[in-house]
């Protein structure tokens, strides 16, 4: 079945320090990948996706993303942190048949901490 | 531009009352979705739409209910309240299958309680 992991459910990186929140999927297709953040008291936004082509993709506010096949991975990644990033972070693998298509399935979220 | 506007943004239940949360988009998306948020659960699907008419069950579908009459507005209805359905619903749209495709517009969220 279809699954979105996150290893890591609470990260704290100084300001100004590279970060790095890890994904794994578990999808028999070729995957739809997408990193969504969440501030608190607020929805989810989209930061990136991916559909297929380069496997690293840039994002809004910075943001970067590897697709690793071999590793079923689709790590985020920021060279430097900012006190604004601290929020939650979302990955998430889109289906893709039948009249599910569209559905998104998340992986459980990464609470990201900042530093001063 | 308001997007996805969701109403109430609180809202506190007796066990065993009805309500219904109000979902409206004015992006013209076709599909729409309802999830809930549990603490460290990540998003869990409720109720989607493909259409206005057309609606089919999530992951976690059971006492909810879901109507969607026009493009805009997408309701959920939760008939019998229930401790279990504590929680923060969002309610999501997207253009659906092409360049829109995973790419979903999320409310604010209704922070339910019932007690």
């Amino acid at each position: 079945a279809q699954s979105v992991t996150q290893p890591d459910i609470h990260i704290t990186v100084s300001e100004g320090a590279s970060l790095e929140l890890r994904c794994n999927y578990s999808y028999g297709a070729t995957p739809y990948l997408f990193w969504y953040v969440q501030s608190p008291g607020q929805g989810l936004q989209l930061l990136l996706k991916y559909f297929s082509g380069d496997t690293l993709v840039q994002g809004i506010k910075g943001f970067e993303a590897e697709f690793k096949r071999s590793q079923s991975s689709f790590n985020l990644r920021k060279p430097s942190v900012h006190w604004s990033d601290a929020a939650e972070y979302f990955c998430a693998v889109a289906l893709t048949y039948g009249g599910s298509q569209g559905n998104l399935i998340f992986g459980k979220g990464t609470k990201l901490s900042v530093k001063p | 531009n308001a997007g996805v506007t969701q109403t109430p943004k609180f809202r506190i239940l007796k066990i065993g009352q009805s309500m219904t949360l109000q979902c409206a988009q004015d992006m013209n998306h076709n599909y729409m979705y309802w999830y809930r948020q549990d603490p460290g659960m990540g998003l869990k699907l409720i109720y989607y739409s493909v259409g206005a008419g057309i609606t089919d069950k999530g992951e976690v579908p059971n006492g909810y209910n879901v109507s969607r009459s026009t493009t805009e507005d997408f309701p959920l209805r939760l008939e019998l309240a229930a401790p279990s359905q504590t929680s923060v619903y969002f309610c999501a749209s997207s253009l659906g299958p092409g360049t829109g495709f995973g790419a979903q517009h999320f409310g604010d969220g209704t922070r339910l309680s019932i007690l």
